[in-house]
């Protein structure tokens, strides 16, 4: 299995522009997270979806952060509009029932500097 | 509110000797405790855990203690190698929750 693979690895954006970031999880993994990694706050979970389903969003910033999941195998995480705080790397992260407490397998993330 | 506290952001070590990140915790929930080590331009991947039920796990080099009534955990890695030189995030979960709650990460740098 090639692991979860995250679309684009770097992106620049301008302030105020719309961004899309994309992960595909691994395979028969039923659960998926959005974490974002900062300096200060290291690593925190956006949201996360079990089955195609959010389940907690508790983690989005505001409202100019949304993610679906419309499959099985694909989900995007959109900024829009970006704005310069915003400038993280943003993982993506898949997990299987029946792993209760094990690890969650990360992609490589998508840097995201907005200007 | 960060429920998962690493207070030392960095760490530097001598090759051959005794690595020991520190990690607190703040809620009493949690009962899954793992360490994730991360290099530059990579995501984070699963280095050991530990649950609630045991006080010390151990794999190769790397051991993993957990004091419940100080909610306090530790890595220790030994002997410490240039290959260990990484970030490691703390990272604790509540039963029947995958939702993972991370630390902010100490970098370690073991030097030659």
């Amino acid at each position: 299995d090639a692991g979860v693979i995250q679309s684009p690895r770097h992106e620049v954006t301008e302030m105020g522009q719309e961004v899309t970031l994309r992960c595909k999880p691994i395979s028969g993994h039923d659960y998926l997270f959005w974490y974002r990694q900062t300096m200060m706050r290291g690593l925190e979970l956006l949201i996360y979806f079990n089955n195609n389903v959010p389940i907690d969003d508790s983690g989005m910033p505001e409202d100019r952060f949304s993610a679906k999941m419309p499959n099985a195998s694909f989900s995007t995480l959109k900024i829009q509009p970006s704005e310069p705080r915003d400038s993280a790397v943003y993982f993506c992260a898949s997990s299987f029932k029946g792993a209760r407490g094990t690890e969650a397998f990360f992609g490589q993330g998508t840097r995201l500097t907005v200007v | 509110d960060q429920q998962v506290k690493q207070n030392s952001p960095s760490l530097s070590v001598q090759e051959g000797r005794i690595s020991i990140l520190n990690c607190d915790y703040t809620n009493s929930m949690f009962d899954y405790f793992l360490w994730y080590k991360k290099y530059p331009a990579e995501g984070p991947t699963f280095l050991i855990s530990i649950s609630s039920i045991k006080d010390k796990n151990e794999d190769g080099r790397f051991t993993v203690f957990l004091n419940k009534s100080a909610k306090h955990l530790s890595l220790h890695i030994v002997p410490s190698q240039p290959g260990d030189s990484a970030v490691y995030f703390c990272a604790a979960s509540v039963n029947n929750d995958y939702k993972l709650s991370f630390g902010a990460g100490t970098t370690v740098t073991v030097r030659a």
